[in-house]
């Protein structure tokens, strides 16, 4: 499976937008982009997934470049609850697995 | 629906004991996984099912063994625990083979071995 790189941690303010970034140079043309994340104490949980289009959905939205080599998950309006390890991972096609790496943890500021 | 349970939730364990870790999943989900993290560290696999009956190695599968008699559960056995071993456990399940479904998480078991 192709590896990412993501930053150690970020920090927001509470009720601004945050862009947490991923990059994964080696992806192939089959790789899903999945994002979860770890809220504290918790089990992982799904965030959003793309292929080559961006995507929206009620948690986040999913920015993926033109060439794929990089993604961004965006949270439109952050608040405390988002305080969590974000993790991003590339799924291939025939890999029942998922990679996680070591994520970029979030902290909110009220 | 209950999603994905596990039993125990903490245990703590002395070298050398044995235990098994129940994960069980109401979603009729082919595919389920074992995973441990580390303190301040990503989830690492250490072992999968494609269905009933099936087991396969993930990235860290010494000292492990599973077993999947049922569909609806995927058990995590360590016959001799080591201080090595101490960690926090999940289990997940997903639908199918399909490439963007997603995985289900359990709320973890806190395992310590002393």
């Amino acid at each position: 499976d192709a590896k990412t790189t993501q930053p150690n941690s970020m920090e927001s303010n509470e009720e601004e937008p945050v862009h947490l970034p991923c990059n994964h140079s080696t992806i192939s043309g089959t790789d899903y982009i999945h994002w979860y994340r770890q809220l504290p104490s918790q089990g992982p949980e799904y965030v959003i997934h793309g292929l080559t289009s961006n995507v929206n959905n009620r948690m986040a939205s999913l920015a993926i470049a033109e060439d794929r080599k990089s993604s961004t998950l965006i949270l439109h309006r952050a608040t405390l609850r988002d305080a969590a390890v974000y993790y991003c991972i590339l799924k291939g096609i025939g890999f029942n697995k998922f990679y996680f790496g070591s994520g970029t943890k979030l902290n909110v500021k009220p | 629906n209950a999603g994905v349970t596990q039993t125990p939730k903490f245990r703590v364990l002395k070298t050398g004991q044995s235990m098994t870790l129940l994960c069980a999943q109401d979603m009729n989900h082919e595919y389920m996984y074992w995973y441990r993290q580390d303190p301040g560290m990503g989830l690492r696999l250490i072992h999968y099912s494609v269905g009933e009956g099936t087991t396969a190695k993930g990235e860290v599968p010494d000292g492990y063994n599973v077993s999947r008699l049922k569909k609806q559960n995927f058990l995590l056995g360590l016959e001799s625990a080591a201080p090595s071993q101490t960690s926090v456990y999940f289990c997940a399940s997903k639908p199918d083979s399909v490439e963007s479904r997603e995985q289900y998480f359990g709320p973890g078991t806190r395992l310590t071995v002393t």
